[in-house]
């Protein structure tokens, strides 16, 4: 069956990085794109951009170009999405979303991400 | 960008209610729309796509409809498992979701 299993959650302080994964099985990997989405604490779901899993090739939606850096490790069937020097707004969950005809077919669990000093 | 609106953003009804959802775009979206489900502490779930196409394994109950920039998304009689929030997702130009309808027993 097809799966998503992103990692656990994170605590961070404010001017660190994190770097959360998203293991994809039960499908081919390089066949569909990942898309990546935000969910502050409350509120709704914001797209943050996706990669092309076949070319590694990222792109990034206006509000998340900057400090955030999605990349693959293709042999190993999962994307990754990187945040660097965090700040308090950035305290979210972050989804994995596999595309499927241009609807997100198959989503990871969720990887809560809090910012604190 | 295109903004998408969501109403109602709380919605109270009874079990065996029909419910109708409503999602606006502020341009014409010509259909590329989906409907997800959340449920509190989950991720969300595909209803809809491409505005009235239900996807597999969700059940018939739930229906899309619309065109140009106002979409609807109806349950014919509500369950007590459709308690959520549900989106609207317009793709025609990137993505944007809606801010969300909660939906609650009354």
């Amino acid at each position: 069956q097809i799966q998503l299993v992103q990692s656990g959650p994170e605590l961070k302080k404010p001017g660190e990085s994190v770097k959360i994964s998203c293991k994809a099985s039960g499908y081919t990997f390089t066949d569909y794109a990942m898309h990546w989405v935000k969910q502050a604490p409350g509120k709704g779901l914001k797209w943050m951009g996706w990669i092309n899993t076949y070319t590694g090739k990222p792109t990034y939606a206006d509000d998340f170009k900057g400090r955030f850096v999605f990349s693959l490790e293709a042999s190993a069937s999962t994307a990754n999405l990187q945040i660097s020097n965090l700040k308090n707004e950035d305290t979210a969950t972050y989804f994995c979303a596999r595309e499927y005809n241009s609807s997100f077919d198959y989503w990871g669990q969720g990887v809560m991400v809090t910012v604190s000093s | 960008d295109i903004q998408m609106t969501q109403s109602p953003s709380l919605l109270s009804a009874s079990v065996g209610d029909r419910v109708t959802l409503s999602c606006k775009a502020s341009q014409n979206i010509y259909k590329y729309l989906n409907w997800y489900q959340q449920k509190l502490g989950e991720a969300p779930k595909l209803l809809i796509y491409y505005t009235n196409s239900l996807q597999t394994g969700i059940p018939s109950r739930f229906s899309g409809s619309g065109s140009g920039t106002d979409y609807t998304l109806t349950i014919s009689s509500l369950q007590p498992e459709d308690v959520a929030t549900y989106f609207c997702q317009q793709y025609n130009s990137w993505y944007t979701f809606g801010a969300g309808t909660k939906l609650e027993l009354k």
